[in-house]
């Protein structure tokens, strides 16, 4: 079963439009991450978010993480059509180990 | 720096076959981690090595697969007699010691035929 989930299978906006991904997971972690990948490429990170923190920002990206809902957003203001990508959540499995459990993904598209 | 590199991008196998993958990590990185992607099953870990030592080899299938990292510029992951369901997108990702950033190469899409 997935540790960690997106909420949405799929979301589509309008460039310039918000956006907010969210994620469940399921065990005790010591930090959450965010990651994008685009078609034919890896994961790329876009956020490491540490258990005792409740938001992080990058840029045009805010996450945010609530450890006691085990939940975390991913908000992007002023979509470009180069955000369109797949969005994943990480965690790791709550062990000493730094392997990452990722979620099914959220594809993103976003429209001229 | 070129990232994290892996070769080859495309492989194609018949079903009973060998098939090798290759994984350079960032230089001075130490630790580096094998992953596959599928469309079913997602992003799946396999296996981790840190400092070329395995440390965890709990997503590896038992039978078939092994990976190896005899030096701190490469790694490898093989799969004997391949079969169909073997077919995935396998990435290999490097970062440095600690939760931290992984850093993902391109990934080699391995088809088995």
């Amino acid at each position: 079963s997935q540790l960690a989930e997106e909420n949405s299978w799929a979301l589509s906006v309008h460039e310039g439009e918000s956006v907010t991904v969210n994620c469940s997971y399921k065990t005790s972690i010591t930090a959450l991450q965010w990651y994008r990948q685009k078609s034919g490429k890896g994961p790329a990170q876009l956020i490491l978010i540490r258990s005792n923190e409740r938001e992080k920002r990058n840029g045009r990206l805010r996450a945010t993480l609530d450890t006691s809902s085990q939940s975390s957003s991913l908000s992007i203001t002023a979509t470009r059509c180069e955000d369109t990508a797949v969005y994943f959540c990480a965690t790791d499995d709550g062990s000493s180990g730094n392997k990452l459990i990722f979620g099914i993904g959220t594809l993103l598209s976003v429209k001229p | 720096n070129a990232g994290v590199i892996q070769t080859p991008r495309h492989k194609v196998t018949g079903k009973g076959q060998e098939a090798t993958l290759w994984c350079e990590p960032i230089s001075g990185h130490s630790a580096v981690f094998w992953y596959r992607q599928t469309i079913v099953q997602g992003l799946e870990f396999l296996t981790y090595f840190r400092n070329q030592a395995p440390i965890d080899d709990s997503g590896m299938p038992k039978e078939r697969f092994s990976a190896q990292m005899p030096n701190q510029s490469h790694s490898t992951l093989k799969i004997q007699s391949t079969q169909p369901q073997d077919s995935a997108v396998y990435l290999c990702a490097s970062s440095r010691l600690g939760i931290d950033t992984q850093y993902f190469g391109p990934g080699t899409r391995l088809l088995v035929l």
